[in-house]
């Protein structure tokens, strides 16, 4: 079975703070995601990267940025973390030849006091 | 912009009822998708549907997608408190998916 392991379930930051959210894949999956889930809003897609040290932004990249050192860790960062962003934030992986089967993990629930 | 409208968006219904939850767009897909969230996990992928027109069944789910590829419907028949959950629909379109923005069901017993 795949596995997408993200490194907090809950996390409370404080306005201006940097944040890291970790995502780790065990199936070998070339292509990693990071969405942010509102309420009424669904999820929206942040980042993407399609293989190590590549990234491409998503459909709301604005105050985010991420990292792919390796194939199968995906970082999400918050370079000064504002209320706005507090959200549920869900990391995805797929194989290259099944982009469209995402796989998720179990979310981690930010908040930013 | 892609834009998938899902309704309703919140539906509380007894064990046993039927429901249908809808998907709509102006725009056309590639293929849809439906997943199911629990509290507190990801969504999971219930199916894809690929051809306008095509029906897929999954035990009590019935998915359509419509004849245009725009939109598509998800019918449960006989529902559980087992089906409870949030639904998303999901277009795909050149390897990303856009999301609805859900439905929370909810089955009282």
């Amino acid at each position: 079975d795949v596995k997408v392991t993200q490194s907090s379930r809950y996390l409370v930051k404080r306005t201006g703070e940097k944040v890291f959210l970790e995502c780790v894949q065990d199936m070998d999956h070339e292509n990693m995601f990071w969405y942010r889930q509102d309420p009424g809003l669904g999820l929206r897609l942040i980042y993407f990267s399609y293989d190590v040290k590549m990234k491409e932004k998503g459909d709301i990249p604005e105050g985010y940025s991420v990292s792919r050192e390796k194939k199968e860790r995906f970082s999400l960062i918050l370079e000064s973390a504002s209320t706005n962003q507090t959200s549920m934030y869900l990391c995805a992986s797929s194989l290259a030849g099944a982009p469209d089967t995402q796989y998720f993990g179990p979310g981690t629930r930010l908040t930013v006091l | 912009t892609q834009l998938l409208e899902q309704s309703p968006q919140f539906l509380s219904i007894q064990e046993g009822e039927n429901l249908t939850v809808y998907c709509n767009s102006s725009s056309v897909f590639s293929s849809l998708q439906w997943y199911r969230q629990e509290p507190g996990e990801g969504p999971v992928l219930l199916v894809t549907v690929v051809t306008g027109g095509e029906v897929k069944k999954l035990k009590r789910l019935t998915f359509q997608f419509g004849d245009a590829r725009k939109d598509s419907s998800l019918h449960i028949t006989a529902a559980q408190t087992g089906d409870t959950g949030l639904y998303l629909c999901a277009g795909v379109n050149t390897g990303k998916l856009i999301f609805g923005q859900g439905t929370t069901l909810q089955v009282k017993p």
